[in-house]
């Protein structure tokens, strides 16, 4: 499968510990993003990169998160001291910007599902 | 920023009918507008995608229209089966790629 890979895709934490999540791009594609998904709505986004540069983050992603992609491969996606308004659907996506016509479009992953009780 | 507006979030239709569902756009700039499937429990997979120089674009039994003047795209399928079933996001950005802005979504329910 050539496809975004996200890990784990389930994770229950209790309230104040740290979770990881990771994304493994499709391999020739220089774009990741992490989106956020609540119950019932669409995805939101919260961070993007370009290689390994981060370029833009939302307003949604507190100090509490951060995001890295050493050497422009993989990214992992880190909350600090969750709080239940944390619990969504946590996806990845990529895309090969710059690329073909059609290499722009973003192409998601499975999704982490966080639960924090 | 750009604001996206779905219509309708429910949607029950016939096994063979069709359905069409419709979103709005805010920001003229945009020019990319991809609709995605989320089926439960799974990350939205990109059915079909339409770019503003052209006002309409067909897949089989999918097709996107867009009106640019109106700011308006619309998601048609045609002969429903069940396995269509899920729940439709639409989504628009603008040259550049660098975030894209969905709807609320509308759950497609195909009754056999």
């Amino acid at each position: 499968d050539t496809g975004v890979s996200q890990d784990p895709r389930h994770k229950i934490t209790k309230r104040g510990q740290n979770v990881t999540f990771r994304c493994d791009p499709i391999s020739e594609h220089n774009r990741l993003y992490w989106y956020r998904q609540t119950l019932g709505q669409g995805p939101e986004f919260l961070t993007y990169f370009q290689n390994e540069a981060q370029l833009e983050k939302s307003r949604l992603l507190s100090d509490r998160f951060s995001a890295e992609r050493p050497k422009g491969s993989f990214s992992t996606l880190e909350i600090q001291r969750t709080e239940q308004g944390d619990s969504a659907m946590y996806l990845c996506a990529s895309s090969d910007a710059g690329g073909t016509l059609s290499g722009n479009t973003i192409y998601f992953g499975e999704g982490s599902w966080l639960t924090v009780v | 920023g750009e604001n996206v507006e779905q219509h309708p979030s429910t949607l029950s239709v016939q096994e063979g009918d069709s359905a069409v569902i419709k979103c709005t756009y805010s920001d003229s700039a945009s020019n990319y507008f991809p609709w995605y499937k989320q089926e439960l429990g799974k990350g939205p997979q990109l059915i079909i995608d339409i770019r503003s120089n052209v006002g309409e674009k067909k897949d089989q039994r999918i097709a996107v229209t867009l009106n640019k003047t109106a700011k308006h795209f619309s998601l048609h399928i045609t002969e429903t089966q069940p396995e269509d079933s899920a729940v439709y996001f639409c989504a628009a950005t603008h040259w550049g790629f660098n975030k894209f802005y969905f709807g609320s979504g509308t759950k497609l329910n195909v009754k056999p």
